[in-house]
């Protein structure tokens, strides 16, 4: 499996605060994913990176930000948390020429 | 737009059993298919990855078709053990972005 790891696991915050999300691949994977997922959706992408501070948005951007400074990290943001951003959060990175997407453990986001 | 559905939500048989899990797209022009699992609390693990241009993938006991012509896919697991048991989600890429579709919630009975 590939070696990526999303910090944190867990976070509880409230209305309002802003809220960083950290991701961490270590197979220098030139692609990487932020998705969220809700009960009775598949999941839905939010930004995806298709290199060092090449960005670009998903399907539901709105009141999400990113960055990737390093090959290694990808970082998604919440500047401002709503309730409605209370989700489960996934990162996912691919090798460059293919497309199987490798993921990290989720980070559940409750926003009170 | 793309839209991906799997139908049922939930299914439960018992051990043994040989099934066959269905994902339906409504868009034909796809570049490929891919079938993941999710257990409880992690992550998702690629399982099969199918090609446009390909009919099937086969893994072990699991074997995935495509058919785009009729917007289908199914991925068919034989002789079904409760290690099976997890959420299969089905995803399609189109325009450049995975199109997931809400996932089956497996259960196989001992």
């Amino acid at each position: 499996d590939a070696g990526i790891t999303q910090s944190p696991r867990h976070k509880v915050t409230e209305t309002g605060t802003p809220v960083t999300l950290r991701c961490h691949q270590t197979e220098n994977h030139r692609y990487m994913y932020w998705y969220r997922q809700d009960p009775g959706h598949g999941l839905r992408l939010i930004h995806y990176s298709y290199g060092v501070k090449d960005t670009d948005k998903g399907e539901v951007s709105d009141g999400y930000s990113v960055s990737r400074s390093k090959t290694e990290d990808f970082l998604l943001t919440l500047e401002s948390a709503t309730s409605s951003q209370t989700s489960v959060y996934f990162c996912a990175s691919v090798r460059g020429g293919t497309d199987t997407q490798y993921f990290g453990p989720g980070t559940r986001l409750t926003v009170l | 737009k793309q839209e991906v559905t799997q139908i049922p939500a939930a299914l439960s048989v018992p051990e043994g059993e040989n099934l066959v899990l269905n994902c339906s797209f409504t868009d034909s022009a796809i570049y490929n298919l891919q079938w993941f699992r999710q257990d409880p609390g992690k992550g998702l693990t690629s399982l099969l990855l199918i090609q446009s241009s390909q009919r099937e993938q086969t893994s072990g006991r699991l074997n995935a078709s495509l058919d785009k012509s009729s917007g289908r896919s199914t991925l068919y697991i034989a002789a079904s053990q409760p290690g099976d048991s997890a959420t299969y989600l089905c995803a399609v890429k189109s325009n450049y972005q995975l199109i997931w579709g809400a996932g089956t919630k497996l259960i196989i009975k001992p």
